[in-house]
């Protein structure tokens, strides 16, 4: 098993360009997780998912979408990079029967908005 | 408000030492708190996981400890090696919250030198 996948790992975005971080885990996890993480500070929920087709707001999700449209798959999407969301974001996913207290990571995506 | 505060926030060891990391934490009540490492670069991995009535959990050279009564847990590392390079970061998941209710602390950065 590969576990959570993210793609890129890389990104340095202008102010405005939009992108989607992609997340793919292969461990038919049916909740997914994308967190931001800021220097010095501890991981912020941005949205969350509980299943294909359902999705709902986290800590912290004004700027950004999802989508699960399949099991395996739960991009992030920027519409309007700002500054702000200068970070490095983690996927994540858990198993249904341990709700989330059993969460997997993904390897991050270092975001830089210029 | 329910936070979770670590401390130190870096520490340096030389290898083969022994070192104590600290997690104090205000959310009450709470199902279970964990321990993660990360890796530079990386998502966070699982170490340990322990319900509000357990008072110790081993890992082989990691050791978590919890005290509900002072709301303190601590991370213990044996003879330590160099890949024990990583941020230490504690979680807490509240016992009324949901998928977005987990509380990340900001972690603690340990580098241990030859």
């Amino acid at each position: 098993n590969a576990g959570v996948t993210q793609t890129p790992k890389f990104r340095i975005l202008k102010i405005g360009q939009s992108m989607t971080l992609q997340c793919t885990q292969d461990m038919n996890h049916n909740y997914m997780y994308w967190y931001r993480q800021d220097p010095g500070m501890g991981l912020k929920l941005i949205y969350y998912s509980v299943g294909a087709g359902i999705t709902d707001k986290g800590e912290v999700p004004n700027g950004y979408n999802v989508s699960r449209s399949t099991t395996e798959d739960f991009p992030l999407r920027l519409e309007l990079a700002a500054p702000s969301q200068t970070s490095v974001y983690f996927c994540a996913s858990s198993h249904r029967d341990r709700g989330p207290n059993e969460q997997f990571f993904g390897p991050g995506t270092r975001l830089t908005v210029l | 408000k329910n936070q979770v505060e670590q401390s130190p926030q870096s520490l340096i060891i030389l290898e083969g030492k022994n070192c104590t990391l600290q997690c104090n934490y205000t959310v009450s009540p709470f199902s279970n708190l964990r321990w993660y490492k990360q890796d530079t670069g990386r998502g966070p991995v699982s170490l340990t996981i322990m319900t509000f009535s357990e008072n110790t959990k081993s890992n082989g050279r990691y050791t978590a400890t919890l005290d509900a009564d002072t709301k303190q847990s601590s991370l213990h590392i044996t003879a330590s090696q160099l890949s024990d390079s990583a941020s230490y970061i504690c979680v807490v998941s509240p016992i009324s919250g949901g998928y977005n209710k987990l509380i990340f602390g900001a972690g603690t950065r340990l580098a241990v030198h030859p």
